[in-house]
């Protein structure tokens, strides 16, 4: 089994709609959790970090619950510019040491 | 200082041929990470440095791969006798300790 397992999708969306991720975890040891935006032919570049009273960055949101080692993220009044592959990924013993990520989940915004 | 710079951007190789692939990192930083990821998977991690140490290696790196950071600046990450299965983009980052990641633009490699 994965460490960090997803939905790949895609996921097709129109312009305003709310979507949402999810992400499991193994390894209870795992210490933080971030999501990461890649977009095509490019280097994946850290769209949030994930913590257990949820945190929101403007129209997105991310969620951790450690019990039942699941993370989600939801992005509210989805955009054009939101199509992008979203890679759950955690770190394990040392904070920020190496990361381990999820396949990635394909979100496609179309007008 | 704008980032994490990787060279080439893409190289084209024979199978069976040799390639070495160059990461400078952020000048300050003391970590470096290479990762390798093919179409339609997440990053995959494969070594990293501190400083000039290399202090943890996948067993996705085997012996055909070596990477190396001499003097804790640059790295180079060398894969002997390619595959086809080498063919992939090889990112690298690098960090402070406690502090977030930065990627480079990786390097496409694609074995013929």
């Amino acid at each position: 089994r994965k460490e960090v397992e997803q939905d790949p999708g895609p996921f097709n969306v129109p312009e305003g709609a709310t979507v949402a991720f999810n992400c499991t975890y193994s390894n209870s040891a795992s210490q933080s959790f971030f999501w990461y935006r890649q977009d095509c032919r490019k280097e994946p570049k850290l769209l949030m970090s994930v913590y257990s009273s949820g945190n929101e960055d403007g129209r997105f949101t991310a969620q951790l619950n450690r019990a039942s080692q699941y993370i989600s993220l939801l992005i509210r009044d989805s955009k054009l510019s939101d199509s992008a592959t979203y890679l759950c990924v955690k770190t394990g013993g040392t904070s920020y040491g190496k990361l381990t990520f999820g396949q990635g989940t394909i979100l496609t915004v179309h007008p | 200082d704008t980032g994490v710079s990787q060279n080439p951007r893409h190289k084209i190789t024979k199978r069976g041929q040799n390639v070495t692939f160059r990461c400078d990192p952020i000048s300050e930083h003391n970590r470096l990470y290479w990762y390798r990821q093919t179409l339609g998977q997440g990053p995959e991690f494969l070594t990293y440095f501190q400083n000039e140490a290399q202090l943890e290696k996948s067993r996705l790196l085997s012996d055909r791969f070596s990477a190396e950071r001499p003097k804790g600046s640059f790295s180079t990450l060398e894969i002997q006798r390619t595959e086809q299965g080498d063919s992939a983009m090889y990112l690298c980052a690098s960090s402070l300790v406690g502090s977030g990641y930065t990627f480079g633009s990786g390097t496409r490699l694609t074995v013929v």
